[in-house]
């Protein structure tokens, strides 16, 4: 069975880093686009862009190009989202997502606060 | 990049309704689309690929059709289960492109 599982919530300050994955198993993690999507409070849908882990080519929502990174760790088939400095304003969940296919992480729940 | 404009952003419906939503594209994507599910507090479901191929385990009382720039979602009669919020994804560029949602309340 393909599995994408997020890692856990979690709750920052305006200005700290953070990276949260996203473990794939079930297929060839290097033969398919990943990406991620992020969903503020009360709102739709966003894809903030894609990674196809081989050769690590990324593809970003120009809405996001400049503020998040996405990267992968191949060994263990893992992709990251990563921010160098939240903000009150990146508080949302952001899922990861096969693109062209039902496979979809939990979620991953990023609250920013003071 | 592809916009999706999709119509109406709400609606409301009685249970055994006919439903229908339209996703628009800002440029032909073939049958690049899938339309998803979403309920409060849980991850997208996909119910239609390929715009109109119907997602194993999804009930037959949701269709897709369409092609190139005019795609539509059916729900034939709406069951109590069916009250949540619609998106339709496209996926002929790179990344991936939403239609903003519809909200389907009683």
């Amino acid at each position: 069975d393909v599995q994408l599982v997020q890692s856990g919530a979690e709750v920052k300050k305006p200005g700290e880093s953070l990276k949260i994955s996203c473990q794939v198993s079930g297929y060839s993690f290097t033969t398919y686009w990943i990406g991620w999507v992020r969903q503020m409070p009360g709102k739709g849908l966003e894809w903030m862009g894609s990674i196809y882990p081989r050769n690590s080519d990324i593809r970003y929502n120009p809405s996001f190009q400049g503020q998040v990174s996405i990267s992968t760790d191949n060994s263990i088939s893992t992709a990251y989202l990563q921010w160098n400095s939240l903000k009150a304003s990146d508080t949302a969940m952001y899922y990861c997502a096969r693109p062209a296919s039902s496979y979809w992480g939990q979620g991953t729940q990023v609250t920013v606060s003071s | 990049d592809i916009q999706m404009t999709q119509s109406p952003s709400s609606l409301s419906a009685s249970v055994g309704d006919r439903v229908t939503i339209t996703c628009r594209a800002s440029q032909g994507i073939s049958n690049d689309l899938g339309w998803f599910q979403q309920k409060p507090g849980k991850a997208p479901k996909r119910l239609i690929y390929a715009a109109s191929s119907l997602q194993r385990g999804v009930p037959s009382r949701f269709s897709g059709s369409g092609s190139g720039t005019e795609f539509t979602l059916t729900i034939s009669s709406l069951q109590p289960e069916d009250f949540a919020t619609y998106y339709c994804l496209q996926h002929n560029s790179n990344p991936p492109t939403f239609g903003q949602g519809t909200k389907v309340e009683i």
